[in-house]
């Protein structure tokens, strides 16, 4: 394993429901990232935190609300979805580039497959 | 703008043949360039990459990639496959490091690896 955790690893849920994503990521590392990845679509970034202050929000809608408590973990709330939100959802982590020498590539947690009814 | 194309959905090798599965990139600068191999409902995993230095870049479980600059290019290599070397297979770029900050990791929209026994 990678040493990033995410819950729960499925979930289904309604469009009227709210739900939320964890990530955990025992790394040490001080950058989080979520993904989305759809069927037959490239990886898409959603939302980038370096050291918990979001630094990127790729035009993801409202019904999707990060939260970074610390740097090591991550939530992704989730809130009236439509079924096109339907996907595997990724979270990430790196060092920061430039941080210290550290290694900056990203490591990802298995995901959470979400199932929006 | 970054940019990478993976222009393979899908590759069908026989076991124990050389595989290659290519990725071309666009970036302004020099380039970081990553392999992410994801087996089935599972996250991406980091099989290597190249910052700086040789061309010819060793990563996990035999792979191998070649940066070719005036190319433009980093496919992916493997002398002998496997079946178990099936997976889904992502290029990634990003521009060199800035100074502070992280620029976001650009993903190809992946390759199909099918090795055939």
């Amino acid at each position: 394993e990678t040493g990033v955790t995410q819950t729960p690893r499925h979930l289904v849920m309604g469009m009227t429901n709210k739900k939320s994503l964890k990530c955990e990521q025992h790394l040490g590392h001080n950058a989080m990232y979520w993904y989305k990845q759809s069927a037959k679509k490239p990886l898409e970034l959603m939302f980038v935190y370096n050291f918990k202050e979001q630094t990127e929000n790729n035009s993801v809608p409202s019904r999707f609300s990060p939260e970074c408590p610390n740097s090591s973990h991550l939530f992704l709330h989730l809130h009236t979805l439509q079924p096109e939100d339907s996907a595997l959802y990724l979270c990430a982590s790196s060092h920061l580039i430039g941080w210290a020498g550290g290694d900056e590539t990203q490591y990802f947690g298995p995901g959470t497959r979400l199932l929006v009814l | 703008a970054q940019s990478v194309a993976q222009p393979e959905d899908q590759v069908n090798v026989a076991e124990g043949n050389p595989l290659t599965v290519k990725c071309t990139y666009s970036v302004s600068g020099n380039p970081y360039l990553f392999w992410y191999v994801q087996y089935p409902n599972r996250g991406l995993q980091f099989l290597l990459k190249y910052i700086t230095g040789d061309n010819l870049v060793k990563g996990s479980y035999g792979f191998e990639a070649e940066f070719n600059k005036s190319q433009t290019s980093f496919h992916l290599k493997k002398p002998s496959a496997l079946v178990s070397d099936s997976a889904l297979y992502f290029c990634a770029v990003r521009a060199a490091a800035e100074i502070s900050g992280n620029t976001p990791l650009v993903f190809g929209k992946g390759t199909r690896l099918s090795v055939i026994a």
